[in-house]
């Protein structure tokens, strides 16, 4: 089975600042993997899929790229609105979620 | 634009069975172009996808919930099911429905507003 291992579980950072969170797998699993936005309270929105994809609609500051094991994905620049849990996820059988990265203001 | 509600009783007994119906608007479960499942998340934790279900009725259940679960469709009303049997309070959490697209690795999106039952006595 296919493990993947998000990280950091928490950080905080300023309104501005670049934030990054990694998603590694334990395997190859070329760009299939998707990441979600969980604001507090709410059900999860797809962010980006494919690994590196924006989904319609969404702000241009989030990317995502990687491929193979090791995956990031990015806030360019931190605004107050985008405090949330991200999730990464891929589907190895089934699927599975990565185990979520709160992001706090500093 | 689809969107997805969840409804069924907030409160369940241990060892009785957890029912949750999602209903779908703006979009026909009967289209064949999605899967419709359902994922759970327990209070401060992470997401577990527990099964989907097709236009059709064929069904994929995560094996860890497998023996427990049944997922229905009736696509004259536009809704599919979530059944759960012999819950514990391990099994507390926000239940919610989402569109499973396929594709290289299957996303979801959109997803229900979730709905929060607990096991308790």
């Amino acid at each position: 089975d296919i493990q993947m291992t998000q990280s950091p579980s928490s950080l905080s950072a300023s309104v501005g600042d670049r934030v990054t969170i990694t998603c590694q797998a334990s395997q190859d699993i070329s760009n299939y993997l998707n990441w979600y936005q969980q604001k507090p309270g709410k059900a999860p929105k797809l962010l980006i899929y494919d690994a590196s994809n924006l989904e319609t609609g969404v702000p241009s500051r989030f990317s995502g790229s990687g491929s193979g094991t090791d995956f990031t994905f990015t806030i360019s620049s931190l605004q107050p609105e985008d405090i949330a849990t991200y999730y990464c996820q891929q589907y190895d059988n089934l699927p599975l979620f990565g185990g979520g990265t709160k992001v706090e203001i500093k | 634009q689809v969107q997805l509600q969840e409804s069924g009783p907030g409160l369940v007994k241990p060892s009785q069975t957890l029912s949750l119906t999602c209903t779908v608007s703006g979009g026909s479960i009967s289209s064949g172009d999605y899967y419709w499942s359902w994922i759970r998340q327990p209070p401060g934790k992470g997401l577990e996808w527990i099964g989907y279900i097709y236009y059709s009725g064929s069904t994929y259940y995560n094996p860890s919930l497998k023996s427990r679960v049944t997922i229905s469709v009736d696509t004259s009303k536009n809704q599919f099911s979530l059944k759960l049997s012999s819950v514990t309070a391990a099994d507390t959490a926000v239940y919610y429905c989402a569109r499973e697209v396929p594709a290289a690795v299957n996303w979801f999106d959109p997803w229900g507003q979730g709905t929060l039952v607990t096991v308790s006595s």
